[in-house]
Order: C-alpha cells, then sequence, then structure tokens
C-alpha cells in the first residue's frame, strides 16, 4: 500500500537543529523526496535520496534513509527564520509510470 | 527559465458557475499533473498526463471535473458546475523525468460561494 506519515509541526530556535520526521509503507519505493512549501507559494523541490543510500548531505541539509524500519529524515542545521515552510516527504514507487506519492507535511516555526 | 505558470492566481466564484484554470509548463518537460490542496486532505493528485496523454485520472472527484492538454505547452483543468467544496488552492506540475522530480506553479486559489 501506499502511504507516507509526518508529524504535522515542529518548532526550534533559531540557530538549532531541526530534524523533520517522515515513515513510508511501500518498501519497493525508488527515490524519496522532501520539498519545501512557503506561504503562498507551490512546493519546491528541496533534495532527494535514492532507496540504496543511507544518507546524503547538501549544504545545510543532510537526509538520512532507514530502510529496514522506513524511515526518511531530514535535518536542517543552523536553522533560520527563512526555513519557516512547510515540508513534505514524498516516495515514489517502481514501475508503470511516475506515481508520486506526498505526505500531508510538517509545519516547521523557527523562533527568533 | 519562466518556471510552471498558472493563471488566474486567485478566482472567485459562485456556485454553479464553470471554472477554467490553466496551466503552461516547463519548456521541454513531457509530464503534467494537476493536483489540488486543502488543509483536510493535503495533496491530491487529480490528473496525470504524459506526453499530452491523460495517464491516470483516478484522482479526479466526479464528472464535474474534466482536464485537457491540447498540446505540450498548455493545459486546463475545468469544473462544471463549481460547488463550494471545490474551494482549494490548485496546483499545476511538470517534470522532465519519470523520477518524480516535479516543478511547481504558483497554484490557483479558488473560492466558490
Amino acid at each position: 500500500g501506499e502511504d507516507v506519515e509526518q508529524s504535522l509541526f515542529l518548532s526550534v530556535r533559531e540557530g538549532d537543529s531541526s530534524v523533520i520526521n517522515c515513515t513510508y509503507t511501500d518498501s519497493s519505493s525508488t527515490y524519496l523526496y522532501w520539498y519545501k512549501q512557503e506561504p503562498g507559494a507551490g512546493l519546491q523541490l528541496l533534495t532527494y535520496i535514492f532507496s540504496n543510500m543511507d544518507m546524503k548531505q547538501d549544504q545545510r541539509l543532510t537526509v538520512l534513509l532507514n530502510k529496514k524500519d522506513k524511515h526518511l529524515s531530514l535535518r536542517i542545521a543552523d536553522t533560520q527564520t527563512g526555513d519557516s515552510a512547510i515540508y513534505f516527504c514524498a516516495e515514489i514507487q517502481p514501475g508503470g509510470y511516475q506515481k508520486v506519492t506526498f505526505g500531508i507535511g510538517t509545519k516547521l516555526q523557527v523562533i527568533p | 527559465d519562466a518556471g510552471v505558470i498558472q493563471s488566474p492566481r486567485h478566482e472567485v466564484t459562485e456556485m454553479g458557475q464553470e471554472v477554467t484554470l490553466r496551466c503552461k509548463p516547463i519548456s521541454g518537460h513531457n509530464s503534467l499533473f494537476w493536483y489540488r490542496q486543502t488543509m483536510m486532505r493535503g495533496l491530491e493528485l487529480l490528473i496525470y498526463f504524459n506526453n499530452n496523454v491523460p495517464i491516470d485520472d483516478s484522482g479526479m472527484p466526479e464528472d464535474r471535473f474534466s482536464a485537457k492538454m491540447p498540446n505540450a505547452s498548455f493545459s486546463t483543468l475545468k469544473i462544471q458546475p463549481s460547488e463550494p467544496r471545490d474551494s482549494a488552492v490548485y496546483f499545476c506540475a511538470s517534470s522532465p523525468t519519470d523520477q518524480g522530480e516535479q516543478y511547481f506553479g504558483p497554484g490557483t486559489r479558488l473560492t466558490v460561494t
């Protein structure tokens, strides 16, 4: 089945690290994604990870994948007020066509 | 590149009226998606086109909704007749690959009174 779950809300202080978590149910997922949505805007692809990787780092962003537990996380180092947004986890199933399943989104609030 | 272009950005209409939302994907992208976003249901895929052909329309709520893609650079989503429960933000996204890398437009905020 297809289901991507995320917590709804996370609040952190500016300068701290943020960790946004996601669980998925389809073990055959080939790619997993993190998208960011700022107020009044569409989703923007932040980063993605192949299912055969454990970790991917891109500047302040670190993605960790635990395939055994079907758990994906996004760590934002030195969180800034500009990081305040909704973060969506998404997975894509192999075969057929690129059906992407999005989570409900985690709203990150950064407190100055 | 201008990115995915959607129009209008905001639409307010009365129940029963026809609504047409428009999308211009990024040039060269062969996949196009229409999504609906609400607080209650989050982001829902309505329909997916590949090379202008509808591949999956299982997310289209009912017959009042229809989508077309007459060419690679234009798509429409039509609601006729519109109802208050259709109020949402409608996003168009396009993709150059088959790996879920999608580029979203700014969305159309639809309010049906």
